[in-house]
């Protein structure tokens, strides 16, 4: 089956550093879904991206959606504690049910 | 709008024993899907339904049954409690016209 994987599992930074994860699907996605999941909280969805090398920027996040549409990425700009969770992407294989990756957790030092 | 709402938030179960975990939403969303997520884990899919009456089994389904009687409620029935089911649970549902999940806040859930 379909697999969505999520690179790293893990990342530590100081306040004000960037941050990026990546998520890479085994087959070609319709389109790619973020959500974000506060410590003790549920996933969010932040953002949908659905067309070949599309970008979408909401504040400090930058999505982008890679031209074959089997890979996707979240950059953050300069973080900010609020920042602090688990960013997952997830992606639809056709009309089935969205398959999540396990997720990026991101911790902020102030 | 209350969206999606789970019962309970938190439960200890003894082995063997059995619950049904509640999730009702009131946005009049067709697709409803039931995730659990272990520590440091992504969302694993159990259980979903695309209307009420219709119900299929998702990646990990061993263990769990749901029913899907009217379009606002989706429970999660756990028979013989194991404490390879300790988990948190969450509840989503989605509209037809898009993808995009909504989740309930979640039911903790361990079974010691």
């Amino acid at each position: 089956g379909q697999q969505v994987m999520q690179i790293p599992q893990y990342q530590h930074v100081q306040e004000g550093e960037d941050f990026t994860t990546y998520c890479n699907s085994s087959t070609t996605l319709s389109n790619i879904q973020w959500y974000k999941q506060r410590p003790g909280g549920h996933p969010v969805f932040l953002i949908q991206l659905v067309k070949s090398g599309e970008v979408k920027k909401q504040k400090r996040l930058t999505f982008q959606f890679g031209e074959a549409k089997k890979n996707s990425s979240l950059h953050i700009t300069a973080t900010q504690t609020t920042d602090v969770g688990t960013y997952f992407c997830a992606g639809p294989p056709g009309n089935t049910p969205l398959v999540f990756g396990k997720g990026t957790r991101l911790s902020v030092i102030a | 709008n209350a969206g999606v709402t789970q019962t309970p938030k938190f439960r200890i179960l003894k082995i063997g024993q059995s619950m049904t975990l509640q999730c009702t939403q009131d946005m009049n969303h067709n697709y409803m899907y039931w995730y659990r997520q272990d520590p440091g884990m992504g969302l694993k899919l159990i259980y979903y339904s695309v209307g009420a009456g219709i119900t299929d089994k998702g990646e990990v389904p061993n263990g769990y049954n749901v029913s899907r009687s009217t379009t606002e409620d989706f429970p999660l029935r756990l028979e013989l409690a194991a404490p390879s089911q300790t988990s948190v649970y969450f509840c989503a549902s989605r509209s037809g016209g898009a993808n995009v999940l909504t989740f309930g806040a979640g039911s903790r859930l361990t079974v010691l």
